[in-house]
């Protein structure tokens, strides 16, 4: 859900692990997510997407795993780099396609 | 290619003064156009959305205002900011999934 009034809660990894980062999204309507990286000053970049009809997908070092029954939705880095070190942020669309709806974001630190 | 331009990059104003902020975008045509405000260190918060010329949905019902004139221009307003409008702008694009432009970083002073 759209939680902007929260301070972001932070994950810090160790360089080579893996890591995982949540989400729990607001609406069972919801029918495309989309995971965001954003560096700081910068504007959010795509990292993958997922529509309702999958429960996973996978990209380079990334996955997404979508659980419909609980609404959430997870990240999965493989091999974390200090390159990753970043906000997330997970994106639910809905409203016949129009309304795109950013959840809380997690700040990912990767300790070298 | 498909680009987003957002400007300006950066932007001080008093209170109480007028804001446009726009946003472009080309290679594409029809698009779903965004603008989402972020506080530092806070999520992205959807202020308006347009999924056509002329058709603006408002999730934030406040001081600000959008236009879409054109099919891939997108118009951020505001007649007076208010020292809470100060943030980061970001506008974004969508066909499938979602381009943002660099982002205008706004302060109200």
């Amino acid at each position: 859900g759209e939680s902007v009034g929260l301070h972001l809660p932070t994950l810090s990894v160790q360089e080579g692990d893996n890591s995982i980062i949540n989400c729990a999204y607001s609406n069972s309507a919801s029918d495309y997510f989309i995971w965001y990286k954003q560096e700081s000053g910068k504007g959010p970049q795509f990292i993958i997407d997922i529509r309702s009809n999958m429960d996973k997908r996978q990209g380079q070092r990334v996955t997404v795993l979508l659980n419909k029954t609980v609404k959430h939705l997870s990240l999965q880095i493989a091999a974390t780099q200090p390159g990753d070190s970043a906000v997330y942020f997970c994106a639910e669309l809905y409203n016949q396609g129009g309304k795109l709806i950013f959840g809380q974001g997690t700040e990912l630190s990767v300790k070298p | 290619s498909q680009t987003i331009h957002q400007w300006p990059a950066t932007l001080v104003q008093p209170v109480g003064s007028p804001l446009s902020l726009e946003c472009t975008v080309e290679g594409t045509s029809n698009p779903n156009l965004y603008w989402y405000r972020q506080a530092a260190g806070r999520g992205l918060q959807l202020l308006f959305y347009s999924v056509g010329i002329g058709q603006i949905s408002s999730e934030v019902p406040q001081n600000l205002s959008a236009s879409r004139p054109q099919d891939r221009q997108f118009i951020l307003s505001s007649k007076k900011l208010l020292l809470s409008d100060s943030g980061f702008y970001l506008c974004a694009w969508r066909k499938g999934q979602a381009f943002f432009g660099q982002g205008t970083r706004l302060t109200v002073v």
